[in-house]
């Protein structure tokens, strides 16, 4: 069982519309929650990060983080052709020391 | 502020040949990382440093070396390369357990 898991997709979605992109973690000890974005050929730039139960909200992106269901979501509203990307869902283990585990990223392409 | 520079930007080696992947940051964080990218396989922790003096294996540290140089620097060694090795190659650093912040990355080749 991989410890981070994302839907690979692509997730389509219309430009205007919500998306909204998953993330299971396996280790009930995790702390930190993160959400990167990483454009074709380029490296990973950080756009949220959850450490608390509930919302956070940033501009047009919210995290959400369930730790009882061990459940992280990220809502992009009003998507933009910009927001085409892959997003990574990334965990700091309880054990884990600075270290974070990624998942292999949802690509999400936003259509005209 | 450059935040997180590595060099070279594209590299291609023979097999067998070596080569040092060169990173350094700006922002004062104490911890430094190298990943691999791979089609399917997301980013693997290849080596980090915890602090300056310290350095950790990750989940695939076999065919390379580090060295943490200084506060700033972080480097990483190929021996040896293979074939295999052929990846996208990011360098990150962070602050305690804090967001990680990523290089541009070097695109290796080994034919």
């Amino acid at each position: 069982q991989k410890e981070v898991e994302q839907n690979s997709g692509p997730l389509s979605v219309p430009e205007g519309a919500i998306a909204s992109l998953n993330c299971t973690y396996s280790d009930r000890g995790s702390q930190s929650f993160f959400w990167y974005r990483q454009y074709s050929g380029k490296s990973p730039e950080l756009i949220m990060f959850i450490y608390s139960n509930g919302d956070k909200e940033d501009g047009r992106f919210t995290a959400q983080l369930n730790k009882a269901s061990q459940y992280v979501s990220l809502l992009i509203r009003d998507s933009q052709p910009s927001d085409s990307a892959t997003y990574l869902c990334a965990v700091n283990n309880a054990g884990g020391g600075n270290k974070l585990t990624f998942g292999t990223g949802t690509q999400l392409k936003v259509e005209l | 502020n450059a935040g997180v520079t590595q060099t070279p930007k594209f590299q291609v080696l023979k097999t067998g040949q070596s080569m040092t992947l060169q990173c350094a940051q700006d922002m004062n964080h104490n911890s430094m990382y190298w990943y691999r990218q791979d089609p399917g396989m997301g980013l693997r922790l290849i080596y980090y440093s915890a602090s300056e003096g310290t350095t950790d294996k990750g989940e695939v540290p076999n065919g390379y070396n580090v060295s943490r140089l200084n506060k700033r620097e972080f480097s990483l060694r190929l021996e040896s390369a293979a074939p295999s090795q052929t990846s996208v190659y990011f360098c990150a650093s962070s602050e305690a357990r804090y967001e990680q912040y990523f290089g541009p990355g070097t695109r290796l080749t080994v034919t």
